[in-house]
């Protein structure tokens, strides 16, 4: 089965560190690629995506992602955190039945 | 700004009884999802839609139904809920085909208790 999986579950920064979150999915053909964020009371929305051309995606409020298409990965990266940036974080990628798969997410907490 | 909304937001609710949880996006998407989400885990996929009259099961079983009699309005009711049906319940609708980004948007989910 499909699956995406998001390497680290909970994660503790201090504000301008460097963030990398890991997402690793196992579907080999076409892929769209999706991270979502969930800050706390809101709704799941979009951060960036990938669909074709440049594997090197910019997102919303100064994230980014790269996909790796020979390790099957999809790591979203932030050069220096916010304490605004305290959130859960979701990697997702859309296979060819037109089905969004979701990883577990990621527990972003920025320390001020 | 996602146009999709969800009530309730919360429901406490005992054994056996029947809820509906109400979805409604003013986007004009086909496509319409629910998904069951636990803490700490994954978004499984319970039910979606791709248009009026269509309704299929996703990949997590689940013993809600779903209908889909207007494209704006996707409800899933439980019959009788068990305490096994407390989760979050999060409804969600993508853009149509040739409008290019299959970007799924959320509502802000159902918390549901069952006592």
């Amino acid at each position: 089965a499909q699956s995406v999986s998001q390497h680290n579950h909970h994660v503790i920064l201090s504000e301008a560190a460097s963030l990398e979150l890991g997402c690793n999915y196992s579907y080999g053909g076409t892929v769209n690629l999706f991270w979502y964020v969930q800050y706390p009371g809101q709704h799941l929305q979009l951060l960036l995506k990938y669909f074709s051309g440049d594997p090197l995606v910019k997102g919303i409020k100064g994230f980014e992602a790269e996909f790796i298409k020979s390790k099957f990965s999809f790591n979203l990266r932030k050069p220096s955190v916010q304490w605004s940036d305290t959130a859960e974080y979701f990697c997702a990628v859309r296979n060819r039945d037109d089905k969004i798969i979701f990883g577990k997410g990621t527990r972003l907490h920025i320390l001020p | 700004e996602a146009d999709i909304y969800q009530t309730p937001r919360y429901l406490v609710i005992g054994t056996g009884k029947k809820i509906t949880l109400e979805c409604s996006q003013t986007m004009g998407h086909d496509k319409m999802y629910w998904y069951q989400q636990d803490p700490g885990m994954e978004l499984h996929l319970i039910h979606y839609s791709y248009g009026v009259n269509s309704t299929e099961k996703g990949d997590l079983s689940s013993e809600s139904t779903v209908s889909r009699i207007r494209t704006e309005h996707f409800p899933l009711t439980l019959e009788s809920a068990r305490p096994s049906h407390t989760s979050q319940y999060l409804c969600a609708s993508s853009e149509n085909p040739g409008q290019g980004t299959y970007e799924q948007y959320f509502g802000p989910g159902t918390r549901l208790t069952v006592t």
